[in-house]
């Protein structure tokens, strides 16, 4: 069983500040990390597919890195918004499973007070 | 463009039911997945479909059948419901394995 763990669970913040959190995935066999962000009552929608060490990515006010050789990847919301409350999940594919296979972490909640 | 849809959005079964969840994608994608998740344990594959005609087994598979009836629809079939099997479910597609998924709106099951 591949251990894709998220922290923290959930994270409460005030409109206008930034924060980050973090998935930890195993450091072998990486093929990519996935990171998702879920609303409540919609379907996750995907924000970033990173496959290289050391990737750095960005679409509007979030952003991820990703540390292979570690394991783990930050995502970074500047300047949160009330809009940005959502489930954020990362998915893990390893190398030289089948076709498809990601595993997920729990997700970490993140709550934007006005 | 739909993108995926799923019917029913939610459906009461009562233990020993049997029933298909239906998943089309209008966005000619190869890679279908169906996931089933649950406070507190993520999203868990159950089966997948790398492409038209093949189908594998996720993490979850038992109790639970697929047919990739051709490239737009993967089905999800409770031979007999459990009320472990109570959950969310969602289908995703993919152009291919390491692409992003694109998610369904959900099935919500509950299995009295």
């Amino acid at each position: 069983i591949l251990n894709v763990e998220q922290s923290p669970q959930s994270l409460h913040v005030q409109e206008g500040d930034s924060t980050n959190f973090t998935c930890s995935f195993p450091s072998s066999n990486f093929y990519a990390l996935h990171w998702y962000r879920w609303e409540t009552a919609k379907s996750p929608e995907a924000l970033f597919v990173m496959t290289l060490n050391g990737d750095e990515k960005k679409k509007g006010r979030i952003s991820a890195t990703l540390n292979t050789k570690e394991g783990y990847s930050y995502l970074y919301i500047k300047g949160s918004q009330p809009e940005d409350s959502a489930t954020y999940l990362c998915a893990f594919k390893k190398s030289g499973t089948s076709y498809g296979k990601l595993t997920f972490g729990q997700g970490t909640i993140l709550t934007v007070h006005p | 463009n739909a993108g995926v849809t799923q019917t029913p959005k939610f459906q009461v079964l009562k233990t020993g039911q049997s029933m298909t969840l239906q998943c089309a994608q209008d966005m000619n994608h190869n890679s279908m997945y169906w996931y089933r998740q649950d406070p507190g344990m993520g999203l868990r594959l159950i089966y997948y479909s790398a492409s038209e005609g093949t189908t594998d087994k996720g993490e979850v598979p038992n109790g639970y059948n697929v047919s990739r009836l051709n490239k737009r629809e993967f089905s999800l079939r409770l031979e007999s419901a459990a009320p472990s099997q109570t959950s969310v479910y969602f289908c995703a597609s993919s152009p291919s394995a390491s692409i992003e998924q694109f998610f369904g709106p959900g099935t919500r099951l509950t299995v009295l």
